[in-house]
């Protein structure tokens, strides 16, 4: 079966260094990967959206990177800021059936500390 | 401001009742859908609706039924509630269904005791 697989551990960094996150997949080739963030008591807010074409998408100080042969997309967050802190969300997604179809992983709780 | 509005945002409910959560979007968009999360579990897929008029299953159907009658509604409803649907259910729109990314309301907090 599909599977997307996030790190469940906190990841704990120092603020201004680079926070990077990773998500693995299995048994699917997604034609998008989307990142979102999420709040405690909050909906999921959309972040950035990579293409399978696309190798690396750039926003601000976040930086997705998309490796299809890997099945593995990292999301960077440099100089990383305390208001930062979240739970970081990585979905595949493709049109399957006529519905836009996500797939979530269970997402990937960042602390930065002052 | 434009969005997504769910209600309740709380809600404790007797095993065995009957609840319709709500879900109302001001941004016209065309396909609406249903999650709910667990923890240690990503957003799992209940139910969805391309366009008004039409609806369907996701990952995890059973217990839960919805209506699209129109563009901006989308009620999800428990016929009769058990205790392995407390969770917290997001409601969320995209403009379309070509991978375009969701906009999601704040959730339900539901505890089926």
């Amino acid at each position: 079966s599909q599977k997307i697989e996030q790190n469940s551990e906190a990841l704990n960094i120092q603020e201004g260094k680079t926070a990077t996150l990773t998500c693995n997949y299995t048994n699917y080739s997604p034609a998008y990967l989307q990142w979102y963030r999420q709040d405690p008591g909050r909906g999921p807010v959309f972040l950035l959206l990579i293409r399978e074409n696309e190798k690396e998408k750039r926003k601000e100080r976040l930086k997705v990177t998309f490796d299809t042969t890997l099945k593995q997309s990292l999301f960077h967050i440099t100089a990383s800021q305390p208001a930062d802190s979240a739970t970081y969300l990585c979905a595949l997604s493709g049109t399957v059936g006529g519905y836009n179809k996500l797939i979530f992983g269970a997402g990937t709780r960042l602390a930065v500390h002052p | 401001i434009a969005g997504i509005t769910q209600a309740p945002t709380s809600q404790i409910l007797a095993a065995g009742r009957r609840m319709t959560l709500r879900c109302t979007q001001d941004m016209r968009h065309n396909a609406m859908y249903w999650y709910r999360q667990d923890l240690g579990l990503g957003l799992r897929l209940i139910h969805y609706s391309n366009t008004a008029g039409t609806t369907g299953k996701g990952e995890v159907p059973d217990g839960y039924s919805v209506s699209r009658a129109n563009t901006d509604d989308f009620p999800l409803t428990l016929a009769s509630a058990v205790p392995s649907q407390t969770s917290v259910y997001f409601c969320a729109s995209s403009p379309g269904t070509d991978n375009s990314p969701l906009h999601f309301g704040n959730g339900t907090r539901l505890t089926v005791t």
